[in-house]
């Protein structure tokens, strides 16, 4: 089964750039990287994804090296809005092996201040 | 266009009622899941349902919990008896093809409080 690893907690500052790095190293060749936002009483929200090298949209990029055994997230000049838990997600195939359960980890709770 | 949509946002109940929780998918998406999330912690997987395949119920935590999805769409998370430690947001998401390449999309979540 995949799993991630992050780090629990990350502090920042407003108008810095913000990298979270999550471990994946059990990827399968056919799964992607889903990056996930999610603020208080609210459902996760998607920010990014990608296979490999690097993906950048209008909030974030996304780093992945060769090996595909990790990946990272980055948040260019943060602001307080940007405080909430990230989460990273690959694919965790299911008891029948025709989907994908994705399981997600713990998270990244990121408290960025004036 | 609609997003994922959930009833009710709050669902107060006594020990040992049964509730049932809905999720209404956004129209055409094939995926729907039901995770947990329980107070400061991460998203506990429960139950995946893709297409007119079987559902993957390898995460529901006792057989107090099921769940069904009417016609390839709307879905309904039941708990039988509930305990409080069934405490917890259960959130739905879905996607519109391989949950692994197109993303969830999840509704706001049922807040359950069992006293």
């Amino acid at each position: 089964l995949a799993k991630t690893t992050q780090p629990i907690s990350m502090d920042s500052y407003e108008g810095q750039e913000v990298n979270i790095t999550c471990s994946h190293n059990n990827i399968a060749t056919n799964d992607y990287i889903t990056w996930y936002q999610q603020f208080p009483s609210q459902g996760p929200r998607f920010i990014i994804q990608g296979y490999k090298t690097k993906v950048t949209n209008e909030v974030a990029s996304l780093f992945i090296p060769a090996d595909r055994k990790s990946s990272t997230l980055s948040l260019p000049r943060v602001s307080l809005s940007d405080t909430a838990v990230y989460y990273c997600l690959v694919g965790d195939k299911t008891l029948t092996g025709g989907g994908n359960k994705l399981t997600f980890g713990t998270g990244t709770q990121l408290k960025v201040e004036l | 266009g609609a997003g994922v949509s959930q009833s009710p946002s709050n669902k107060v109940t006594e020990k040992g009622k049964d509730v049932e929780l809905r999720c209404d998918p956004i129209s055409g998406h094939t995926a729907l899941y039901w995770y947990r999330q329980s107070l400061g912690q991460g998203l506990e997987f429960l139950i995946y349902f893709q297409g007119n395949s079987a559902p993957d119920k390898s995460g529901l935590p006792s057989d107090r919990f099921s769940a069904e999805r009417t016609g390839g769409s709307v879905s309904t998370l039941t708990i039988q008896r509930t305990q409080q430690e069934d405490s917890a947001v259960y959130l739905c998401a879905s996607s519109l093809n391989d949950p692994g390449s197109s993303p969830l999309h999840f509704g706001n979540g049922t807040r359950l409080t069992v006293t």
